[in-house]
């Protein structure tokens, strides 16, 4: 039982370059999440999805995408680098979004550096 | 808007002694409160939650008391151990799942 797992744990990108960060859980969670962290700023909601084939926006979701195709995955788009998207990304799951199962597992996170 | 905010950055205690933390909110809409602790390199993990029907929760030498009047929580750690040394974010639920969270408290315990 890995828990949640992310790839990759660092990348370095240009400006401009795309990519795209995968989130794995095993656990069978309904909702995920994808949170960015930044100093002085804890974790920021960027996308979540209740479930397979859902997305919805959280509090930071510009310049980013999201795809649910698959119930144990959740991915991350940067169609478009910029330095401002330079951050720790971190992934979490939690069983459903109703009292107990508020709680989130996270993944270990992606280090992501825009020069 | 910051609607969860952490106002202590660090907290520096001795080993055996209380360790409290602090956390204040804006939203009267948040209906359940969470307190995460984070390595470095390493992703947060769940500490202990309240739901806000209570005032407070217990989980060994962890407490957690919500004060809704306040918008305030507090975490509590008793007794303090070098182990307990982290980073700690306070989060609040409203709807969905989705957390908001402090920006965080570095906690240091001196053995």
């Amino acid at each position: 039982n890995a828990g949640v797992t992310q790839t990759p744990k660092f990348r370095v990108l240009k400006t401009g370059q795309s990519m795209t960060l995968l989130c794995a859980q095993d656990m069978n969670h309904e909702y995920m999440y994808w949170y960015r962290q930044d100093p002085g700023m804890g974790l920021r909601l960027i996308h979540y999805s209740v479930g397979e084939g859902t997305t919805a926006k959280g509090e930071v979701p510009d310049g980013y995408n999201v795809s649910r195709l698959k119930k144990q995955n959740f991915l991350l788009g940067l169609e478009s680098a910029a330095p401002s998207q330079t951050s720790v990304y971190f992934c979490a799951s939690a069983r459903t979004g109703q009292g107990r199962s508020y709680e989130q597992y996270f993944g270990p996170g992606t280090r992501l550096t825009v020069t | 808007d910051q609607q969860v905010k952490q106002n202590s950055p660090s907290l520096s205690v001795q080993e055996g002694r209380i360790s409290i933390l602090n956390c204040d909110y804006t939203n009267s809409m948040f209906d359940y409160f969470l307190w995460y602790k984070k390595y470095p390199a390493e992703g947060p993990t769940f500490l202990i939650s309240i739901s806000s029907i209570k005032d407070k929760n217990e989980d060994g030498r962890f407490t957690v008391f919500l004060n809704k009047s306040a918008k305030h929580l507090s975490l509590h750690i008793v007794p303090s151990q070098p182990g307990d040394s982290a980073v700690y974010f306070c989060a609040a639920s409203g709807g969905y799942g989705k957390l908001t969270f402090g920006q965080g408290t570095i906690l240091t315990v001196h053995p």
